[in-house]
C-alpha cells in the first residue's frame, strides 16, 4: 500500500504564510495532488505536480521532489477562508489515488 | 456546466441491508471514481470506472461493488451493511485532463 504523511494540524495568523509538508512512499509514481476540503464540503482540487519543482497558482504554490518523496503546499497571504483541511494525494504506478489523513489549518485574526 | 451530483445526500440504513448510491459526472467526463471518507481512515479509494469498465479497485471487500452506464452515470452498491460502513461516500469525475478530479457533495450513509 501507500504511505503518505502530513502534519495533523497547523495554526497561523491572517496575512502570514504556512507551509504544509507531505512525504510519501508509493509503488510507482504518476503525480501528486493537493486538495482543499472545508468542513462538511467535498474536496476541491488545488494543484498537481508530476515533475520536480515549484508550481505556482495565485496565493498557493506546490513543490515536488520525487527523489525525496516530498512535497509541500505553500499558502501565502492567509485569509480566514483558508481555514480548512488540506489533503495530499499520490497517484501510484497503477493510477490509484491514495490520500493522506489531511492537515487542518486554522487561520486566526 | 453542472457539477457532479450525488443522490441521495443522506441515508440511514440498518445493519444487514443493502444500499445503492448514484453519481452523475460532469457532462463529457467519462471517468468516475468512488471514495469512502471516515474520521478515522480519511479518504480511501474504492474503485474507478471508465467507459463502463472498472479500471481500478481499492482494498475493500466484495460487498462493495459498482457499475457505470453508457451515459457515464455510476452507481455503487454495498451489500450486507455493517456499522463500520457509516461514512461519507464521495464520487469524483474527470475528463480529458484526467489529473483533475471534481468531487460531488457526497452521500452521508449512517448504518444503525
Amino acid at each position: 500500500g501507500q504511505n503518505i504523511d502530513q502534519p495533523t494540524e497547523m495554526t497561523a495568523t491572517e496575512g502570514a504564510i504556512v507551509q504544509i509538508n507531505c512525504t510519501y512512499q508509493t509503488s510507482g509514481f504518476n503525480g501528486l495532488f493537493w486538495y482543499q476540503q472545508h468542513a462538511g464540503e467535498a474536496p476541491t482540487f488545488l494543484s498537481y505536480n508530476v515533475l520536480d519543482g515549484l508550481e505556482e497558482k495565485g496565493r498557493f504554490s506546490s513543490f515536488l521532489s520525487r527523489s525525496k518523496g516530498y512535497s509541500y503546499l505553500l499558502l501565502k497571504e492567509l485569509q480566514m477562508k483558508d481555514s480548512a483541511s488540506y489533503l495530499c494525494a499520490v497517484r501510484d504506478g497503477e493510477y490509484k489515488l491514495s490520500f493522506g489523513a489531511g492537515t487542518t489549518v486554522t487561520v486566526r485574526a | 456546466k453542472a457539477g457532479v451530483t450525488q443522490t441521495p445526500r443522506y441515508l440511514i440504513k440498518t445493519r444487514g441491508q443493502q444500499v445503492t448510491l448514484s453519481c452523475s459526472p460532469i457532462s463529457g467526463h467519462r471517468s468516475v471514481s468512488w471514495y469512502q471518507q471516515t474520521p478515522g481512515q480519511g479518504l480511501q479509494f474504492l474503485f474507478e470506472y471508465f467507459s463502463e469498465t472498472q479500471r481500478n479497485k481499492g482494498n475493500f471487500p466484495g460487498r462493495f461493488s459498482g457499475r457505470q452506464f453508457s451515459n457515464s452515470r455510476s452507481e455503487m452498491n454495498v451489500s450486507t451493511l455493517e456499522l463500520g460502513d457509516s461514512a461519507l461516500y464521495l464520487c469524483a469525475s474527470s475528463g480529458a485532463e484526467s489529473y483533475e478530479q471534481y468531487f460531488g457533495p457526497g452521500t452521508r450513509l449512517t448504518v444503525t
